[in-house]
């Protein structure tokens, strides 16, 4: 089994829709997480940190279950510019950040 | 907003020379790493630093890698002998508490 596992889509989803990434784990000793976006052949981005249960920030609201080991990232009334790769990235408290392939969102007019 | 910048933006060198990426990490950051990327593949780490020593590396980061912290201000990853396969999108990232990482633009290597 894969350290992270992500769906690695594409999700095409029409303008104003929501959308919903999954991203499973296979350490549970794992501590923090965090969602990335990144645009085509430009560098990862920190969109959210994702401590406890989880957090909202704005139309984004990214959960955490640890006893299923996966965290999720909602996309509410979904812009044209959130067209990217999502990165679902795992800390298991050391130095080392673990990456999942990402799942590549493409919104739709 | 303090960011992370990286140097070259594209790096172009023959299989088997030596070459150096430049980083300077946001300036109150303490964890530096550096990350590579293939055309179409995932990020992949490499290294992280901290404390002017290497705190964790992946199998990826062999003998032919070296990092180093030369001055306050710059974080550099050298690769001594290139191979084809070295060709990537290396990212250079700091954090100020080994979680949330910040990355730079990348610089483009490519290997003839």
């Amino acid at each position: 089994r894969k350290e992270v596992e992500q769906d690695p889509g594409p999700f095409n989803v029409p303008e104003g829709a929501t959308v919903a990434f999954n991203c499973t784990y296979s350490n549970s000793a794992s501590q923090s997480f965090f969602w990335y976006r990144q645009d085509c052949r430009k560098e990862p981005k920190l969109l959210m940190s994702v401590y406890s249960s989880g957090n909202e920030d704005g139309r984004f609201t990214a959960q955490l279950n640890r006893a299923s080991q996966y965290i999720s990232l909602l996309i509410r009334d979904s812009k044209l510019s959130d067209s990217a790769t999502y990165l679902c990235v795992v800390n298991m408290n050391n130095y080392q950040l673990i990456w999942g392939a990402g799942t590549k969102l493409i919104i739709k007019p | 907003e303090p960011e992370v910048t990286q140097t070259p933006s594209h790096q172009v060198t023959q299989m088997g020379q030596e070459v150096i990426l430049r980083c300077v990490p946001i300036s109150n950051h303490l964890y530096f790493y550096w990350y590579r990327q293939i055309l179409g593949q995932k990020v992949e780490f490499l290294v992280s630093f901290y404390n002017n020593e290497i705190s964790e590396k992946s199998e990826i980061f062999d003998d032919q890698f070296s990092v180093e912290r030369p001055d306050g201000s710059n974080f550099t990853l050298k690769i001594r002998s290139t191979k084809l396969e070295d060709s990537a999108m290396y990212f250079c990232a700091s954090s100020e508490n080994h979680n949330e990482q910040f990355f730079g633009p990348g610089t483009r290597l490519t290997v003839l």
